[in-house]
C-alpha cells in the first residue's frame, strides 16, 4: 500500500525551530518529488516546498525561503522540512504529498498532516 | 507567479444537482491543473489531473475541462459525500499554487 506518515509536528516558541519528517513506503521513492504543503487554521492550502527524486533539485514558497530546508534520504524513504526561525504565520497541519513526476506533477498521494504551533 | 482563481467560493446545492466550479490561471497553464476534494480534518484527495483525467477510483460524475486558463470541475449529480471543499492546482512551473477553495454547502 502506497503510504506517507507525517511527524515531527508540535508546539514551538516564535523564532524557534522544527524538524518535520515523512516516512514514504510503498513505492519507489527515488522516482518521485516530494512537496510539502501546509493548511493554516480555517484557510486553504499553500504550496510550502518540492524536492527533486534525487534531491538536486529544491523549490521554495518566498513566504519560507530562507527559513525552511527541504531534503530527502532515499536509502531511508523519509522526507524532510527543517523548519528555522518560526513565526506564528506558520502555524498550520503540513501535508507530505508525492508529486507525480521527478521534479513536479499533480499530488497523488498524500499524508494525514502534522500539525505546527507556534505561540509562547 | 501564477495566480489561481476560483469560483464561487461558497455554493449551496442539493443532492441531484449539477454543480460547476470554475478555476483560472494568471497566465497559460496549457492542461498542468489538477482538482482536489478536501472534508474537515482530512487531507485532500486527487480527483482529476492534467485538466481533464479522472484519478483511479474517482466517481465518473466528476468531470473536468479547459486548458489554457480557464478551466471547470463538474459534478453531475451532487451526492450526500461530495458536500466538501473543492481546489484546483497548476503545476505549470516548479512554484505550485492552489485556489482559493471553494465550499460546497448543503442547500
Amino acid at each position: 500500500e502506497v503510504q506517507l506518515v507525517e511527524s515531527g509536528g508540535g508546539l514551538v516558541q516564535p523564532g524557534g525551530s522544527l524538524r518535520l519528517s515523512c516516512a514514504a513506503s510503498g513505492f519507489t521513492f527515488s522516482s518521485y518529488a516530494m512537496t510539502w504543503v501546509r493548511q493554516a487554521p480555517g484557510k486553504g492550502l499553500e504550496w510550502v516546498s518540492t524536492i527533486g527524486g534525487r534531491g538536486v533539485f529544491t523549490y521554495y514558497a518566498d513566504s519560507v525561503r530562507g527559513r525552511f530546508a527541504i531534503s530527502r534520504d532515499n536509502s531511508k524513504n523519509t522526507l524532510y522540512l527543517q523548519m528555522n526561525s518560526l513565526r506564528a504565520e506558520d502555524t498550520a497541519v503540513y501535508y507530505c504529498a508525492r508529486a507525480d513526476g521527478d521534479l513536479t506533477g499533480h499530488l497523488d498521494v498524500w499524508g494525514k498532516g502534522t500539525t505546527v504551533t507556534v505561540s509562547s | 507567479d501564477i495566480q489561481m482563481t476560483q469560483s464561487p467560493s461558497t455554493l449551496s446545492a442539493s443532492v441531484g444537482d449539477r454543480v460547476t466550479i470554475t478555476c483560472r490561471a494568471s497566465q497559460s497553464i496549457s492542461s498542468w491543473l489538477a482538482w482536489y476534494q478536501q472534508k474537515p480534518g482530512k487531507a485532500p484527495k486527487l480527483l482529476i489531473y492534467k485538466a481533464s483525467t479522472l484519478e483511479s477510483g474517482v466517481p465518473s460524475r466528476f468531470s473536468g475541462s479547459g486548458s489554457g486558463t480557464e478551466f471547470t470541475l463538474t459534478i453531475s449529480s451532487l451526492q450526500p459525500a461530495d458536500f466538501a471543499t473543492y481546489y484546483c492546482q497548476q503545476h505549470d512551473s516548479y512554484s505550485l499554487t492552489f485556489g482559493g477553495g471553494t465550499k460546497v454547502e448543503i442547500k
